[in-house]
């Protein structure tokens, strides 16, 4: 399977523990992208990596959110000091610059995350 | 990013063709137009994107009129399997940005 993989899929932890989790783009895409999405809601966009470099935060991505991608393949989102509100479904997609039309962006499956 | 508006839930057929519209007036000059489904339980997956008049591929076919200030996407002979949530989102060609969901169109297929 060539596709985005997410891993884990579910991850069920106590309020204030850490959590990471982990995203593998499809090969050759330079772009890796991280979302969060709540029930009944679109996914919306936390951060951005073109390569290795972090190149975009959005002001949901708190001081307690912290994403690297250290050889610009595989990333990793750790959340510290876990909240309930913090329960989502956490996507990650890859894309390939086009510098053209939009990009198309391709998403893993998730990770489900339940604090409790 | 220009704001869409899209109908929260949609119901029909088997069988039938279904069209999705999705409203953006403030649409800029260099934006597209994209469209996402997405299943319970997956990540969205992009179905067609496009600039201006028509665009048809394997899955669907997505109209713009002239103003661009709206779309409809057209899904042929949908069947139950067609049954997920629908995104239509608008930004910017080129370079890169997190992509701006909404709530989307929940799309009931019925037997």
């Amino acid at each position: 399977d060539t596709g985005v993989s997410q891993d884990p899929r579910h991850k069920i932890t106590k309020r204030g523990q850490n959590v990471t989790f982990r995203c593998d783009p499809i090969s050759e895409h330079n772009r890796l992208y991280w979302y969060r999405q709540t029930l009944g809601q679109g996914p919306e966009f936390l951060t951005y990596f073109q390569n290795e470099a972090q190149l975009e935060k959005s002001r949901l991505l708190s001081d307690r959110f912290s994403a690297e991608r250290p050889k610009g393949s595989f990333s990793t989102l750790e959340i510290q000091r876990t909240e309930q509100g913090d329960s989502a479904m956490y996507l990650c997609a890859s894309s390939l610059d086009r510098s053209l039309n939009r990009e198309t962006q391709y998403f893993g499956p998730g990770t489900r995350l339940l604090v409790l | 990013l220009a704001k869409t508006t899209q109908p929260i839930s949609m119901d029909s057929y088997e069988g039938q063709e279904v069209n999705i519209t999705c409203s953006h007036n403030n649409i800029a000059t260099n934006d597209y137009i994209t469209w996402y489904q997405q299943f319970p339980s997956q990540g969205p997956r992009f179905i067609i994107q496009g600039y201006k008049t028509k665009v048809t591929n394997e899955v669907a076919s997505l109209f713009i009129p002239a103003d661009r200030k709206s779309s409809t996407l057209s899904l042929p002979r949908v069947s139950l399997s067609d049954t997920a949530v629908y995104y239509c989102l608008v930004g910017p060609g080129g370079g890169a940005d997190g992509l701006t969901f909404g709530k989307g169109t929940h799309l009931i297929i019925q037997p």
